[in-house]
């Protein structure tokens, strides 16, 4: 069974910094896209980040470019996000997918909430 | 980038046909056949419900189905049951610049 389990969410001040992870189990984890995906609180689905098999391609969208890092490592069948200098506006519960979203996405974690606020 | 765009809410009553559309540009959805479709229920992670404008993955009901003509894309969602209420979202790849953009999702109502 694809499992995918996030963490790392919590309250952060503006400009402040937080690293989600998400560990995978159930299936190859090397051999996929992984993906992480945003949902504002009441508010639409917005792609964030994803990262290729081997971790050699990364995009973002334009609003976090120079501010999140994507990673993963294989080894341990987990993907991070790092968040810096965050923004109130992207106070959102993060979802971790499998797979790099152009073919959409077969496979969501529950998601970890991300506050941030003074 | 811009998001795609979809109508806020649609409506139909059970056994009936419903269409959702999204529109995008000839920078996305009219450029790629990588147009996907999710369904939301409050509270729950999206399901996947169509991928490759037209392809669903095992266990997706036919009831729903994808299709796409020039820059818009469509999901069609017949014999309406109570449990298809919920919120739709479209996405499309749009090069490796912008990646992936989202529609801003549809409100369906199962009247």
């Amino acid at each position: 069974e694809v499992q995918l389990v996030e963490s790392g969410g919590g309250l952060v001040q503006p400009g402040g910094s937080l690293r989600l992870s998400c560990a995978a189990s159930g299936f190859t984890f090397s051999a996929y896209w992984m993906s992480w995906v945003r949902q504002a609180p009441g508010k639409g689905l917005e792609w964030v980040a994803n990262i290729k098999e081997d971790g050699t391609d990364k995009y973002y969208v334009d609003s976090v470019k120079g501010r999140f890092t994507i990673s993963r490592d294989n080894a341990k069948n987990s993907v991070s996000l790092q968040m810096n200098n965050l923004r109130a506006e992207e106070t959102a519960l993060y979802y971790c997918a499998r797979g790099g979203g152009t073919y959409g996405w077969e496979y969501w974690g529950q998601g970890t909430l991300v506050t941030v606020s003074s | 980038q811009s998001a795609l765009t979809q109508p806020p809410s649609a409506s139909g009553s059970p056994g009936q046909s419903v269409t959702i559309s999204c529109t995008g540009t000839s920078s996305d959805v009219g450029a790629y056949n990588y147009v996907s479709w999710l369904q939301q229920h409050p509270g729950k992670a999206p399901k996947l419900l169509i991928y490759g404008v037209k392809e669903r993955p095992a266990g997706v009901p036919d009831r729903f189905s994808g299709a796409k003509s020039g820059n818009t894309a469509s999901l069609t969602v017949s014999g309406l049951q109570a449990e298809d209420e919920a919120d739709y979202y479209c996405t499309s790849y749009a090069g490796t610049n912008n990646f992936v953009i989202f529609g801003g999702g549809t409100k369906l109502t199962v009247l």
